[in-house]
């Protein structure tokens, strides 16, 4: 399985940008990344995936690069309740392995 | 659209106890995941089933876990007998499964359970 690097938490002010990075340089070129948040006592919510392209839903923006070998997932305007482990994985198959993560931290 | 239920929320059993844990998946969605979550680890897969049949159990710890999935639609995930390092979150996963990796899963809250 391609394997992915996480800081392991990070730190972001409520109302700003959170900027979550991904290393994942021996993805395989039909890999998905995909991004899950954990917040406590509850079960993942998916966030975002992709393959190749940058990706913009409701919640969030997924930035790939060209390169496929990292990646970036971005809350626009992160409040209190984005606090959370983030998950970025990289799918292989039909299941997903999950990492540690980055745990978020969002202060006000 | 509904989310993927699981009861019981919590369970707290003795060593060598029998459990079971019960999962309705979205409707709709031919793929079901069970998932094992010890506290402060990601969660760690422990079977896999497209409609009624298992996909993938390599991870399924057979000489105690056993799972199933009737008529490819509710699924039970059973404990017995339990033992102490058991206790994790016991989490639900679903996804359509008709575009293979682009259909992504969506989780219920899970059984948390406590083997005492």
């Amino acid at each position: 399985d391609a394997k992915t690097t996480q800081p392991p938490s990070m730190d972001c002010a409520e109302g700003r940008a959170a900027n979550l990075p991904c290393n994942h340089s021996t993805i395989s070129g039909n890999e998905y990344v995909y991004w899950y948040r954990q917040i406590h006592s509850q079960g993942p919510q998916y966030i975002i995936h992709g393959l190749k392209n940058n990706e913009t839903n409701e919640m969030a923006s997924l930035i790939i690069t060209e390169d496929r070998k990292s990646s970036t997932l971005i809350l626009p305007h992160a409040t209190l309740r984005d606090t959370a482990v983030y998950y970025c994985i990289v799918r292989k198959g039909n299941m997903l392995t999950f990492g540690g993560g980055t745990r978020l931290m969002v202060k006000p | 659209e509904a989310g993927v239920a699981q009861s019981p929320r919590y369970k707290i059993i003795e060593k060598r106890q029998s459990v079971a844990f019960w999962c309705n998946p979205i409707s709709g969605h031919a793929t079901l995941y069970w998932y094992q979550q010890i506290l402060g680890q990601g969660p760690k897969l422990l079977i896999q089933f497209q409609n009624n049949g298992v996909v993938d159990d390599s991870q399924l710890p057979k000489d105690r876990f056993s799972a199933e999935r009737l008529k490819g639609v509710d699924s039970t995930l059973k404990i017995q007998p339990a033992k102490l390092e058991d206790s994790a979150v016991y989490l639900c996963a679903s996804s359509l499964g008709d575009r293979g990796q682009n259909s992504p899963l969506h989780f219920g809250n899970g059984t948390r359970l406590t083997v005492t």
